[in-house]
């Protein structure tokens, strides 16, 4: 039982280059998030998938766009990356919504130069 | 808009001592959780505790408890017996039944234990 996993761990882009951040949870959860964590910012809800089928823009989507390809992986895209988009990203799942305890992946640096 | 606010950006404390964190949050719904989260260094997110707002009771797990004031719309976390293990930063979380399933952080609590 992996919980809920990610990858890459780590990627540089250049500014303009896209990049697909992968996420697949083997809780059989219903509901996925993405979140990006900056210093001094907490973490700010990117896209969010209430179940399979639908998803939701949440505080900060510009620039990002997101597939729930199955139960099981919600990816998280980025067309033309930009030095904004330097930050921690983090994906999670939930049994149904938030009222339920997240389980976080190990997040992923991302650094655009 | 639900916010949370958590108004001490650092803290520390001796090893064996107790230490509170607190949190305030706005919000005009009558039915909501909320939640305490710890990320340590290595960076993983793990639920510390969860507090649904219609119990009076507040939660505990361990040496971690909370002090829930619906009224002062007040949920700080009271970590007792700090160990090194401890030191992580916390974030408190607030999210409503039935509402757009979004869960809203603060932006945390750098909490160091000093042996």
């Amino acid at each position: 039982n992996a919980g809920v996993t990610q990858t890459p761990k780590f990627q540089v882009l250049k500014t303009g280059q896209s990049m697909t951040l992968q996420c697949a949870q083997d809780m059989n959860h219903n509901s996925m998030y993405w979140y990006r964590q900056d210093p001094g910012m907490g973490l700010r809800l990117i896209y969010y998938s209430a179940s399979e089928g639908t998803t939701d823009k949440g505080e900060v989507p510009n620039g990002y766009n997101v597939s729930r390809l199955n139960k099981r992986e919600f990816s998280l895209r980025l067309e033309s990356a930009a030095p904004s988009q330097t930050s921690v990203y983090f994906c999670a799942s939930s049994e149904q919504g938030g009222i339920y305890e997240q389980y976080f992946g190990p997040g992923t640096r991302l650094t655009v130069t | 808009a639900q916010t949370v606010t958590q108004s001490q950006p650092e803290m520390s404390v001796q090893e064996a001592e107790t230490v509170t964190l607190s949190c305030t949050y706005d919000t005009s719904e009558n039915n909501y959780y909320l939640f305490w989260y710890k990320q340590p260094p290595s960076r993983q997110m793990i639920l510390v505790i969860r507090q649904e707002a219609y119990k009076q009771q507040n939660a505990t797990e361990n040496r971690f408890s909370v002090n829930f004031q619906k009224a002062a719309k007040s949920f700080s976390l009271k970590i007792s017996d700090s160990q090194l293990g401890d030191t992580a930063m916390y974030f408190c979380a607030f999210s409503t039944q039935g509402g757009s399933e979004k869960l809203v952080f603060g932006k945390g609590t750098k909490l160091t234990v000093n042996p």
